[in-house]
C-alpha cells in the first residue's frame, strides 16, 4: 500500500514569516494529494488539495506543489498569522476511497 | 454546506457496555468513512462504505460494528470495548473516486 511521509514533524516560525511541510509517497499510481489542518479538539479541516495532473495551486496564503517524478508534494503557507497555528496533515490517495495520511506537522505561529 | 455532523461529542462508556456513535451528511456524498485517531497521531481508517455498502474493513475487531443505513447516516455500534479503544472517533464523507473528503468534528471516546 501506499507510504506517505512528512516532515518536518514540529515546526515554528514568526508571525510573517512562511512555513513550508513536506511530503513523500511511494505509490507512483497515488493521483490526489490532499491537506488537512487539525485544531486541538476539532475535526480535520480540507485547506487544499492537489491532482497529479496539476503541478501547483494557490488559494491566497496557501499554495501545495507536486513533483510527481521525485514524488513529493509540499504545503507552503505565507504572511503566517497565529491562527495558522495547527497540526497540519498531508495525505494521498490511489483508489478513491483510501487516504494515506502523513504523520502530521505541529506548526506554531509566534506572535 | 460542506457539514458532516456527529454525535455525541464525548462519550464516556464501561467496558460493559454498548453505545452507537452517529454520523450524518446532507452533500449527496456516497462514500462514507469511520476513522479513529489517537493523540498525536494521524487519522487511522476503520471502514469505508460506499453506495451504502461496506467496501473496506481494516481489519477491526468485531467489538466495532458499522452500519449505513442510507446515503446519509453512518452508525459505528460498539460493545465490550477496552480502555485502549479511547480515542477520537472520526466520520468523513466524500464522492466516490479521489475527490475532496469532509471531516466531522468526531466523537471524543473514553473507555473505563
Amino acid at each position: 500500500g501506499e507510504n506517505v511521509e512528512q516532515h518536518p514533524s514540529t515546526l515554528s516560525v514568526q508571525e510573517g514569516d512562511s512555513a513550508v511541510i513536506k511530503c513523500t509517497y511511494s505509490d507512483s499510481a497515488s493521483n490526489y494529494f490532499p491537506w488537512y489542518k487539525q485544531e486541538l479538539g476539532k475535526g480535520p479541516q480540507l485547506i487544499i488539495d492537489i491532482r497529479s495532473n496539476v503541478g501547483e495551486k494557490k488559494d491566497q496564503r496557501i499554495a501545495v506543489t507536486l513533483n510527481k517524478t521525485a514524488k513529493h508534494f509540499s504545503l507552503h503557507i505565507t504572511e503566517t498569522q497565529p491562527e495558522d497555528s495547527a497540526v497540519y496533515f498531508c495525505a494521498g490517495s490511489n483508489t478513491g476511497n483510501q487516504f494515506y495520511f502523513g504523520t502530521g506537522t505541529s506548526l506554531t505561529v509566534i506572535p | 454546506d460542506t457539514e458532516v455532523t456527529q454525535t455525541p461529542k464525548h462519550l464516556v462508556m464501561g467496558m460493559t457496555n454498548k453505545k452507537s456513535l452517529k454520523c450524518e451528511q446532507h452533500m449527496g456524498h456516497r462514500a462514507m468513512y469511520w476513522y479513529k485517531q489517537k493523540a498525536k497521531k494521524p487519522p487511522e481508517l476503520m471502514f469505508v462504505y460506499s453506495y451504502e455498502k461496506l467496501s473496506i474493513n481494516e481489519s477491526v475487531p468485531s467489538r466495532f460494528s458499522p452500519e449505513c443505513p442510507n446515503s446519509s447516516l453512518l452508525n459505528l455500534h460498539l460493545h465490550a470495548l477496552q480502555p485502549e479503544d479511547s480515542a477520537l472517533y472520526l466520520c468523513a464523507s466524500s464522492h466516490p473516486a479521489n475527490t475532496e473528503a469532509f471531516f466531522g468534528q468526531g466523537t471524543r471516546l473514553t473507555v473505563v
